[in-house]
């Protein structure tokens, strides 16, 4: 069955610091990922996604997210953390002959100054 | 571009009563999809419409509630009769086509069923 797992319910960092979300995956055929935020009162924004080639894919905001195959995984990482980071990332995977996106639980991510 | 348009954004209602949410898709968009999203279940995909015609309402939780799309630029979304466990934050999304295109969200209504 297709499904994508978010380990980490709730992430703490102080603003500077590096940050990794982490994001694993089950799907059958080649999977479509995507990372979307959510900052509180407001639908979800698109930061990236991955559908072939470099494995290492850019988004906005200076986000970055590294599709590994062998590990079933697409984390999301940041060099440095601002405060206006602070928000709930929802990792989505999708792909083959449907629309249909399937989200993970997402994660909130608190941001310390 | 106007982005996705929902209305109403907030919703407080009693139980048993009709709620009707609407969504207006970005121009040119041919998927548009509603979802649910609360603290327990999360983000949960109720039904998705290509070229205005449902193809998957798996997630549509019951004969209670029903979706429609009339033509390309509107959509609603309505609960018959509300209950207390409906309460959550709507969203609808469009996107044009295929799971490789971004889908892009309205602000949500977030409805409150007493």
């Amino acid at each position: 069955a297709q499904s994508v797992t978010q380990p980490d319910i709730h992430i703490t960092v102080s603003e500077g610091a590096s940050l990794e979300l982490r994001c694993n995956y089950s799907y059958g055929a080649t999977p479509y990922l995507f990372w979307y935020v959510q900052s509180p009162g407001q639908g979800l924004q698109l930061l990236l996604k991955y559908f072939s080639g470099d494995t290492l894919v850019q988004g906005i905001k200076g986000f970055e997210a590294e599709f590994k195959r062998s590990q079933s995984s697409f984390n999301l990482r940041k060099p440095s953390v601002h405060w206006s980071d602070a928000a709930e990332y929802f990792c989505a995977v999708g792909g083959g002959n449907t629309d249909k996106l399937i989200f993970g639980t997402g994660t909130r991510l608190q941001v310390f100054p | 571009d106007a982005g996705v348009i929902q209305s109403p954004r907030h919703e407080v209602t009693e139980m048993g009563q009709e709620v009707t949410l609407r969504c207006k898709p970005i121009s040119g968009h041919n998927s548009l999809f509603w979802y649910r999203q609360t603290m327990m279940r999360g983000l949960e995909l109720l039904i998705y419409f290509n070229n205005n015609v449902p193809i998957d309402d798996s997630g549509m939780p019951e004969d209670r509630f029903s979706a429609k799309m009339p033509n390309a630029s509107f959509s609603t979304l309505k609960i018959q009769p509300s209950e207390p466990r409906d309460s959550a934050v709507y969203f609808c999304a469009s996107s044009r086509g295929t799971s490789k295109e971004t889908q892009y969200f309205g602000p949500g209504t977030r409805l409150l069923v007493l």
